[in-house]
């Protein structure tokens, strides 16, 4: 199995471009989620999903959309770029959500010029 | 908002000895993990301790839990240099069960010297 996979590994964008994270499981784990972590801040909830076709937002859910249509995927889209979302993105699977262990990929650095 | 906070914010020791880390949080709990983090890698599960349960081991690992006091304790036993880590505490609120979100801690970097 390959966990939980996530492209690109870096990435630089200008402020205003979009682009779409891609996170992948392979475990057919119901419950996907998109964190980001800012230094000296932890892991903050952009959003979650309970399963295909059901994504809703975490605590700082502004500016980043999600779909998930099949169970393996969960893309997270930037709309337009601002250098307040510079930061790394992780994304992680579990069976049900915080009542098991989640399993994070290896995030992705993204710098917003 | 964070729930967990951990304590201290940074640990410096020597090989062989112990690391013990604390993680406080605000609000009734359904569980609260340990996760540890590589420099510029992923998060790795490390153990997960129910609000019903005390205190759990895992290898050189040890986590108690007091919910009266709303906080919990990390213990590394006869640390190792690969112990060197950020560790994390994450909690999910009882109130927040719909979501089944987990809510992290700032974190604490563990230095271990060789």
């Amino acid at each position: 199995n390959a966990g939980v996979t996530q492209t690109p590994k870096f990435q630089v964008l200008k402020t205003g471009q979009s682009m779409t994270l891609q996170c992948a499981q392979d475990m057919n784990h119901e419950y996907m989620s998109w964190y980001r972590q800012d230094p000296g801040m932890g892991l903050r909830l952009i959003h979650y999903s309970v399963g295909a076709g059901i994504t809703d937002q975490g605590e700082v859910p502004n500016g980043y959309n999600v779909s998930r249509s099949t169970t393996e995927d969960f893309p997270l889209r930037l709309l337009s770029a601002a250098p307040s979302q510079t930061s790394v993105y992780f994304c992680a699977s579990s069976y049900r959500g915080g009542y098991n262990e989640q399993f994070f990929g290896p995030g992705t650095r993204l710098t917003v010029l | 908002s964070q729930q967990g906070e951990e304590d201290p914010q940074a640990l410096s020791i020597q090989e062989g000895e112990n690391a013990t880390m604390n993680c406080s949080y605000k609000t009734s709990i359904n569980n609260l993990q340990w996760y540890r983090q590589n420099s510029g890698r992923g998060l790795v599960h490390l153990i997960l301790i129910r609000s019903n349960e005390r205190e759990k081991h895992s290898g050189r690992l040890r986590v108690t839990l007091d919910t009266s006091k709303k906080s919990s304790s990390l213990l590394i036993t006869a640390s190792r240099a690969a112990d060197t880590a950020s560790y994390f505490c994450a909690t999910v609120p009882i109130m927040d069960t719909g979501r089944r979100a987990l809510t992290f801690g700032s974190g604490t970097r563990l230095q271990v010297q060789p």
